[in-house]
């Protein structure tokens, strides 16, 4: 059982230049949704997804593109890439169907922008 | 508007003792869920513990237990008997909507040292 995978784990882009973060779960969860992690700021919200075809924007949206076409998949686009967006990059999922709707994470993405 | 607030950047403890982590929350929305999660140095995110707004009773996982105070809208971790293996990054996290909600945000996080 895979769960969440991310890749790549790690990536080191030039400004300007565009790349997309992948994410796919093999647990037919509903929703799916991509966080960035900074030190001192904790998790803040990108994007997220109730379903396939249904995404909305979280807490720090600009700069970013999703979209989601299957169950399974939720990319990630960054298309002119900052050094603001040098950061660790989180997939997450979870059930509709469960009380505690707990969060699956995946291992993470280490972006750096130069 | 959903916010969660950490105020504790930084916590000791010594080992085999108690700690809480304190959380904050503010929602205008009846029905909420409140998690917290750990962060090893390892870096994976493991979820740890829930408590649901209309739960009457605290929730407890092992050496973890949530002290749920609705009116005040804190949500303090504890953790009871303190290993080495604690030390880590603690998030606490909301989401709204109740189950069939999703949108889940986080706290900036309380960074734990468990010291032998």
């Amino acid at each position: 059982n895979a769960g969440v995978t991310q890749t790549p784990k790690f990536q080191v882009l030039k400004t300007g230049q565009s790349m997309t973060l992948q994410c796919a779960q093999d647990m037919n969860h509903e929703y799916m949704s991509w966080y960035r992690q900074d030190p001192g700021m904790g998790l803040r919200l990108i994007h997220y997804s109730v379903g396939a075809g249904i995404t909305d924007q979280g807490e720090v949206p600009n700069g970013y593109n999703v979209s989601r076409s299957t169950t399974e998949d939720f990319p990630l686009r960054l298309l002119s890439a900052a050094p603001s967006q040098t950061s660790v990059y989180f997939c997450a999922s979870s059930r509709s169907d469960r009380r505690t709707g707990e969060l699956f994470f995946g291992e993470g993405s280490r972006l750096t922008v130069l | 508007a959903q916010k969660i607030t950490q105020t504790q950047p930084g916590m000791f403890v010594q080992e085999k003792e108690a700690v809480t982590l304190d959380c904050t929350y503010d929602t205008s929305d009846p029905s909420y869920g409140l998690f917290w999660y750990k962060q090893p140095s390892s870096g994976e995110m493991i979820f740890l513990i829930y408590q649901g707004s209309y739960d009457q009773q605290n929730a407890t996982e092992g050496r973890y237990s949530l002290n749920f105070q609705k009116a005040r809208k804190s949500a303090n971790l504890v953790i009871s008997a303190s290993q080495l293996g604690d030390s880590a990054m603690y998030f606490c996290a909301m989401r709204e909507g109740g189950t069939g909600g999703f949108k889940t945000i986080f706290g900036a996080g309380t960074r734990l040292f468990v010291k032998a």
